[in-house]
């Protein structure tokens, strides 16, 4: 019984396509994540969404769009896919108690998503 | 900003023997978690232990124990008795406990550390 999944877990596709990917997780978390990583293995950060709302919006370019239709959910949908967003991409979920954190946060297997 | 580093790229140890991985962090935050991470080939991120900042004992879990110093903000993990399952990319982590806005706050990774166990 998966605890946080994402689907697909491979992803190949061609440059300047749109494409999604998806996350939930049945632990009861309020808080949920996107991280990336790339070919030399560093995990960044993305977007984090606490009760379907953004909290954390790094640096990432406009075609990156989150959505978390309820806390138990978090897409991630890219537009006008480029070769530099090759990559795998994670989801992760974790709990806060009134504003503080609490413990670790719990991945999901990985995407990897290629762009041709 | 939070940043943790992870000085050493790769390590390899003999199968039984003891490594050590070296995790250094810097913040002006006194409350937070420091976590080590694992990553195998099948890309899997597995937690392995989990230090709360404010408690002065190190953690253990089975043959993974960390040497946490806080005033130097180093947290070291040490695994004894290597096993071959054990070779995988290890990730340092850190985590302040409570966000600006008293909402999420992420986790920042070091850079990691690729171990071999040789048999």
């Amino acid at each position: 019984d998966t605890a946080v999944s994402q689907t697909p877990k491979y992803l190949v596709t061609q440059m300047g396509n749109d494409k999604s990917i998806k996350c939930e997780q049945n632990l009861g978390h309020d808080t949920m994540y996107w991280y990336k990583q790339d070919s030399k293995k560093f995990l960044k950060i993305m977007f984090s969404y606490n009760n379907k709302e953004l909290i954390i919006n790094e640096t990432v370019p406009n075609r990156f769009s989150p959505k978390s239709p309820d806390k138990a959910h978090l897409n991630l949908h890219i537009n006008s896919l480029e070769l530099g967003d090759s990559a795998v991409y994670f989801c992760a979920s974790s709990q806060l108690d009134r504003g503080y954190v609490v413990g670790e946060l719990f991945f999901g297997e990985g995407s990897r998503l290629t762009v041709l | 900003a939070q940043t943790v580093t992870q000085s050493q790229p790769e390590m390899s140890v003999q199968e039984a023997e003891t490594v050590t991985l070296s995790c250094t962090y810097d913040t002006s935050e006194s409350d937070y978690y420091l976590f080590w991470y694992k990553q195998p080939p099948s890309r899997q991120m597995i937690l392995v232990i989990r230090q709360e900042a404010y408690k002065q004992q190190n953690a253990t879990e089975n043959r993974f124990s960390v040497n946490f110093q806080k005033a130097a903000k180093s947290f070291s993990l040490k695994i004894s008795d290597s096993q071959l399952g054990d070779a995988a990319m290890y990730f340092c982590a850190y985590r302040r406990r409570r966000g600006a806005q008293g909402g999420s706050e992420k986790l920042v990774f070091g850079k990691g550390t690729k171990l071999t166990v040789n048999p």
